[in-house]
Parts: C-alpha cells; structure tokens; sequence
C-alpha cells in the first residue's frame, strides 16, 4: 500500500530565511509525488511532481522539491520565504506498481512564514 | 477560464436530511474525483471517474453515492446526512488517468450537519 508521512504539522520560518517542509514515502514501486498548496478557504493549488529524472524539480512560486530514493523523501524548499507563502502544504504519492488510480496526500503541514 | 466550478459553497443540514453537492468542470478531463478534507486527517478520497458512465469507489464511499452522465458534472450525493459527514468537500479534476497528470481543485464545500 502507498502512504505519505508529512512529519510536521506546523513550520514557522522567518521571511527572507530558507523554508523546508518535510515529506516522506512509502510505495511498492516507482513513486509518483507531489507538492499542492492551500490558501485560506480554498481549494488545493498544484505546486510542482517528481515522475522520473533529475531528482531536484522546480515548481511555481520559486520552490522546489528534492527526490531522494535512499530516504523515501520528497522535501519541498525554497530559497528565501515570503509573507505570502503562508498556507497548508500537503505532499501526495502514488505508487506506480499499485494499479490504483488513488493519490494519497499526507496529513498537510501549515507554514507560517513571520514578518 | 472558470476550472473546477462547486455549489454551493456552504451548507447546513439536519441529521437525516438528503443534498447533492454540484461539481462541473470546463476543462474536458476525464478524471474526476471527490475528497472530504478534515483536520489532521488530510485529504480522503471519496468516490472517483474515469469518465462519462465510470465511476468507483475511494477510501471512504459509505454513506455517499455518485454518477457521471455527463464528462463535464459529477455530482456528489448524501444519502441520509449524518453529523460525522460534517466536512469540507472538494472536487478535482485531471486530464485522464494517467499517473503524472496533476489534479485541478475547486474551492470546496462546507458543509455541517447538525
């Protein structure tokens, strides 16, 4: 079975400092993953997908994400957080050796970035 | 370009009552799902489409039932609403039911049974 870990529920980072939000894996096969992004009263944003290749992947908003098989981890960075990269992040998997069509997403963790 | 379009945004009802959540999507996708959000639990899925007529079961499809006559509404039915039912609903949207084809979301709804 497939499953997602998000350690964190919650993030604090100064603005202007390096933000990480962790995400941790597990499948029977190759892993499909994602990073989605929630504001306030809405609906879930798609920010950036490993499928295959380079392991660091760039998504929308200046972050990025990097795969690491050995670990099982799929962290979301970004270089220097903003104010408005506020919200409730949630990482999503699904395993390619599962025959599902089910993306599983982690509990979420909300990011507070301090002024 | 509306995208993943839901009525209402919120709602009430009493135990026992029956709703139907609308969903309608402009995009042509074939996939179509919906997920109940609650705190600290993430996002479950529900019932989920691969198309017009194709519907199937997810993580928690109990009380809830769904049809997709056409490829542009999948209506999400609570059959006798119950206080656990108590959510935020959202719907998504992809292109088909390919493994890497990211998931389009509409804004929810919320949705308290009393």
């Amino acid at each position: 079975a497939q499953s997602v870990a998000q350690p964190e529920d919650q993030v604090n980072v100064a603005e202007g400092n390096p933000l990480t939000v962790k995400c941790t894996y597990s499948v029977s096969g190759n892993p499909y993953l994602f990073w989605y992004v929630q504001y306030p009263n809405r609906g879930l944003q798609f920010l950036l997908k490993y499928i295959t290749g380079d392991n660091l992947v760039k998504g929308s908003y200046g972050f990025e994400a990097e795969f690491n098989k050995s670990q099982t981890s799929f962290h979301l960075k970004k270089p220097s957080a903003l104010v408005s990269d506020s919200a409730l992040y949630f990482c999503a998997v699904r395993d390619s050796g599962a025959g599902s069509y089910q993306l599983t997403f982690g509990k979420g963790t909300k990011l507070s970035v301090i002024p | 370009n509306a995208g993943v379009t839901q009525t209402p945004k919120f709602q009430v009802l009493k135990t026992g009552q029956s709703m139907t959540l609308q969903c309608a999507q402009d995009m042509n996708h074939e996939y179509m799902s919906w997920y109940r959000q609650d705190p600290g639990m993430g996002l479950r899925l529900i019932h989920y489409s691969v198309g017009a007529g194709i519907t199937d079961q997810g993580e928690v499809p109990n009380g809830y039932n769904v049809s997709r006559s056409t490829t542009e509404d999948f209506p999400l039915r609570l059959l006798s609403a119950a206080p656990s039912q108590t959510s935020v609903y959202f719907c998504a949207s992809k292109l088909d039911r390919g493994f890497h084809q990211p998931q389009h979301f509409g804004d929810g709804t919320r949705l308290s049974i009393l």
